[in-house]
């Protein structure tokens, strides 16, 4: 079983839609989350942190549930440019590791 | 502030050539890490580095590859001899401990 695994989509949504993804981890030491943005061609660039109590940067919401060892990242009122990839990101306790899942891809269709 | 600078950004090279890749992380960071990035398998870690020490470099995927990091600004990741399966892109990456990381531009390798 992969550390972190997350659906690969595509996830195609018109815009202004709501779009949510999910990210499951393996590691019940894991202690730090984070969703990062990949642009076709680009590195990965930090979207968030993901904090145990839940967190909102204005269009994006992310969600922590330890008991069920997922990440959820929610994306509001989808614009074109939300279309890129989603890296789902967790560091384990002790480790120094930042380890990634393979992303999901999101479309934000006209 | 300087990003992460990687150098080259991409490189062509015959079956056979050692490849270098270099990583200037950002200032102040203590954490670096060699990423590879296919489509087939996504962003493996290869090695990662704190105050310049090799911590786990369980990733790197055989012999051919090696990595270090002499002083706090400066990394390189050698391939000896490269092969084709070893095209990909490879990121540089750092950060203060236990924070967020920073990337790189990445180096877009190709074997032929």
């Amino acid at each position: 079983r992969k550390e972190v695994e997350q659906d690969p989509g595509p996830f195609n949504v018109p815009e202004g839609a709501t779009v949510a993804f999910n990210c499951t981890y393996s590691n019940s030491a894991s202690q730090s989350f984070f969703w990062y943005r990949q642009d076709c061609r680009k590195e990965p660039k930090l979207l968030m942190s993901v904090y145990s109590s839940g967190n909102e940067d204005g269009r994006f919401t992310a969600q922590l549930n330890r008991a069920s060892q997922y990440i959820s990242l929610l994306i509001r009122d989808s614009k074109l440019s939300d279309s890129a990839t989603y890296l789902c990101v967790v560091l384990t306790s002790g480790t120094y590791k930042y380890i990634f899942g393979t992303g999901t891809r999101l479309k934000v269709l006209a | 502030d300087a990003g992460v600078i990687q150098s080259p950004r991409h490189e062509v090279t015959e079956m056979g050539q050692e490849v270098t890749l270099r990583c200037k992380p950002i200032s102040g960071h203590n954490s670096l890490f060699w990423y590879r990035q296919t489509m087939m398998r996504g962003l493996e870690l290869l090695i990662y580095f704190n105050n310049n020490v090799p911590i786990d470099d369980s990733g790197m995927p055989e012999d051919r590859f090696s990595a270090k990091m002499p002083n706090a600004s400066f990394s390189t990741l050698k391939i000896q001899p490269s092969e084709p399966r070893d095209s990909a892109v490879y990121f540089c990456a750092s950060s203060r401990v236990n924070e967020k990381l920073f990337f790189g531009s990445g180096t877009q390798l190709s074997v032929l």
